[in-house]
């Protein structure tokens, strides 16, 4: 049974500083990694995606990754009220078809 | 370009009637996902599609539910003899086919079912 655990919060923090979102998995196989954002009664949208060991870096957004530890993490810098929303995080394993599995997700709670 | 479109965006039925929710997937995406939320809960896959072929249907319930892509036409998934627990919002994503396809899925805008 492939798992993605995420801790569902709330996680507070203040505006302007670092959220750091957190997901482990749990089949060793998986290759492609994902990360949306879902705002209350909205789809949920891409906001990333990294496929090797280290760190992507895309505006506010950077997403890590460490295959041996099975985990890959989504920080937030500058956090800002609008970024509160919940956030997905969701793993591929393109050796299992072509099916993705989405963590329950972690909700985020930015304190102006 | 459009993206992933669903629609209904609002879907009412009385218990025991029909529901159909259709979903368009982005141009050049032939793998359609489709998934199930409730309030303040996380997406639960259902079913999984390419086009004529049910690839993964392991969160499909058993009775009553079923789905198919056709050659033609949009996504489609079918709720016979809807009870007040279907009421979620349905979510269609879509991704790229191709080789070594890492590719990411794109989410419809999703469609509200409420039973009355």
């Amino acid at each position: 049974q492939k798992e993605v655990e995420q801790n569902s919060g709330p996680l507070s923090v203040p505006e302007g500083a670092i959220a750091s979102l957190n997901c482990t998995y749990s089949d060793r196989g998986s290759q492609s990694f994902f990360w949306y954002r879902q705002y209350s009664g909205k789809s949920p949208e891409l906001i990333m995606f990294i496929y090797s060991n280290g760190d992507k870096e895309d505006g506010r957004f950077t997403a890590q990754l460490n295959k041996a530890s099975q985990y890959v993490s989504l920080l937030i810098r500058d956090s800002q009220p609008s970024d509160s929303a919940t956030y997905l995080c969701a793993v591929k394993d393109e050796n299992y078809g072509q099916n993705f599995v989405f963590g329950p997700g972690t909700r985020l709670s930015v304190l102006p | 370009n459009a993206g992933v479109m669903q629609n209904p965006r609002h879907l009412v039925r009385r218990r025991g009637q029909e529901a159909r929710l259709r979903c368009s997937p982005m141009k050049g995406h032939s793998h359609v996902y489709w998934y199930r939320q409730l309030p303040e809960e996380g997406l639960k896959f259902m079913v999984y599609l390419q086009k004529e072929n049910i690839i993964d249907e392991s969160g499909m319930p058993k009775e009553r539910f079923s789905a198919e892509f056709p050659k033609e036409g949009p996504s489609i998934l079918r709720i016979q003899q809807v009870v007040r627990g279907d009421s979620a919002a349905y979510f269609c994503a879509s991704s790229l086919s191709g080789t070594g396809s890492n590719q990411p899925q794109h989410f419809g805008d999703g469609t509200r079912l409420s039973i009355l």
